[in-house]
């Protein structure tokens, strides 16, 4: 079964406006991330929050945490166009410390409308 | 300190040929990692390496399948017999000891 689901699948909003995915896992796990992918193109690692962590914040971005809904939301905050991508979470559930096998989610897929 | 590099960027082979996809890990990391991305999917997990050991397949299918991190050298997915459902973009990751990853660019590979 899928540790990672997001929602929404695809958003769509106006630049300028603020975009909101969530996403919701299963086990325990040691940190949760965020990425963003450009079509056809790698991953870009965007945040990073622990598991005793409940908020964090990196510029435009502010990611939420809370392990006992075993869910996260990434707030994209006056979104621009570049910002178009699909964007998503990836969990950590092995062992203790930050390790790179991660499991993710299908992702959401946002369009920034100029 | 260049980026986990990955080639090729892109592989075509046609049904039964082999591929091979190298990734060369960040300077001084010793933990690599592999993932598949089928198209408008999320990335899943194949399998965790470390300097001539393989720590971790649970997510590499059984057959055609293997993967290497010799002493020297890049790591190696290798895809014997390759099926139109191994299209994807296979990406690579690397870390040091208890830390994150960073992924490669990717190797987009197409069987015709």
């Amino acid at each position: 079964s899928q540790q990672g689901e997001e929602d929404p699948q695809a958003l769509s909003i106006q630049e300028g406006e603020n975009a909101t995915m969530n996403c919701s896992y299963k086990t325990s796990i040691n940190n949760l991330q965020w990425y963003r992918q450009n079509s056809g193109r790698g991953l870009v690692h965007l945040i990073l929050i622990r598991s005793n962590e409940r908020e964090k914040h990196s510029g435009r971005l502010r990611v939420t945490l809370d392990t006992s809904k075993k869910s996260s939301s990434l707030l994209i905050t006056a979104s621009r166009a570049a910002d178009t991508a699909s964007y998503f979470c990836a969990t950590d559930v092995r062992g203790s410390g930050n390790t790179g096998k991660l499991i993710f989610g299908q992702g959401t897929t946002l369009q920034v409308k100029p | 300190n260049a980026g986990v590099m990955q080639n090729p960027r892109h592989l075509v082979r046609r049904r039964g040929q082999e591929a091979r996809l190298r990734c060369s890990p960040m300077k001084g990391h010793s933990h690599v990692y592999w993932y598949r991305q089928l198209p408008e999917e999320g990335l899943k997990f194949m399998v965790y390496l470390q300097k001539e050991n393989i720590i971790d397949e649970s997510g590499m299918p059984k057959e055609r399948f293997s993967a290497e991190f010799p002493k020297e050298g890049p790591s190696i997915l290798r895809i014997q017999q390759v099926v139109r459902g191994d299209s994807a973009a296979y990406f690579c990751a690397s870390s040091p000891l208890d830390s994150q990853a960073f992924f490669g660019q990717g190797t987009r590979l197409t069987v015709v």
